[in-house]
């Protein structure tokens, strides 16, 4: 099967810009999650939804941050306005909401610079 | 709050000689352990997991991790390693009420040839 697919793979903006990153999950998870890991950090959760509802997002920056999922397949994660501290890698994971062993699957992650 | 020690930033092995990455772990309840592998400009890939069951736990790759409920560990170990065993490695937590995943800060791992 087809794994988490993410866009763009690279990307490098300037502070105060905005940016957006793509995330589609394998088919049939309802689970995704969007994480930010820091370099020479490990990833930290920013939001999980369930199909299109948002589970948690206690981490995610709010007056910075958004993600939506509108139609609980493919979600967009947004920065608006970046700061220097925003650099880091984005990575989007998926679950199968019945996998009994909670394994997420991870896509090979956005990595975006700030300067 | 759950949380995840990873004590080594680094660990540099010969290869054919035994891999051990340690991870201490803090949780409510009973925990769901996991290790994933990420080489460079790739996502984390699967390694293995304990639910329940066996305290010694088999993953992909020949690696195995032992589960110690007394000491609070979950070490990663590969009997023989491999040059392409190099690469960072990051241990997980999840409480059994909690659905949220809590990672290390990963070691990276080096083997020589």
């Amino acid at each position: 099967e087809a794994g988490v697919a993410q866009s763009p793979r690279y990307k490098i903006i300037e502070k105060r810009q905005s940016v957006a990153f793509w995330c589609n999950p394998i088919s049939g998870h309802a689970t995704l999650y969007w994480y930010q890991q820091i370099l020479g950090q490990g990833p930290k959760l920013l939001i999980q939804f369930q199909n299109n509802g948002v589970v948690d997002d206690s981490q995610l920056p709010k007056d910075r941050f958004s993600a939506e999922r509108l139609k609980g397949v493919d979600s967009t994660l947004k920065i608006q306005p970046a700061k220097l501290e925003d650099s880091a890698v984005y990575l989007c994971a998926s679950r199968h909401v019945r996998e009994p062993t909670y394994e997420q699957y991870f896509g090979p992650g956005t990595r975006l610079t700030v300067t | 709050a759950q949380s995840v020690a990873q004590p080594e930033d680094q660990v540099n092995v010969a290869e054919g000689n035994p891999l051990t990455v340690k991870c201490t772990y803090s949780v409510s309840g009973n925990p769901y352990l996991f290790w994933y592998v990420q080489y460079p400009n790739r996502g984390l890939q699967f390694l293995l997991k304990y639910i329940t069951g066996d305290n010694l736990v088999k993953g992909s790759y020949g690696f195995e991790a032992e589960f110690n409920k007394s000491q609070t560990s979950f070490h990663l170990k590969k009997p023989s390693a491999l040059v392409s065993d190099s690469a960072l490695y990051f241990c997980a937590v999840r409480g059994s009420r909690d659905y949220k995943l809590s990672f290390g800060a990963g070691t990276t791992v080096t083997v020589r040839a």
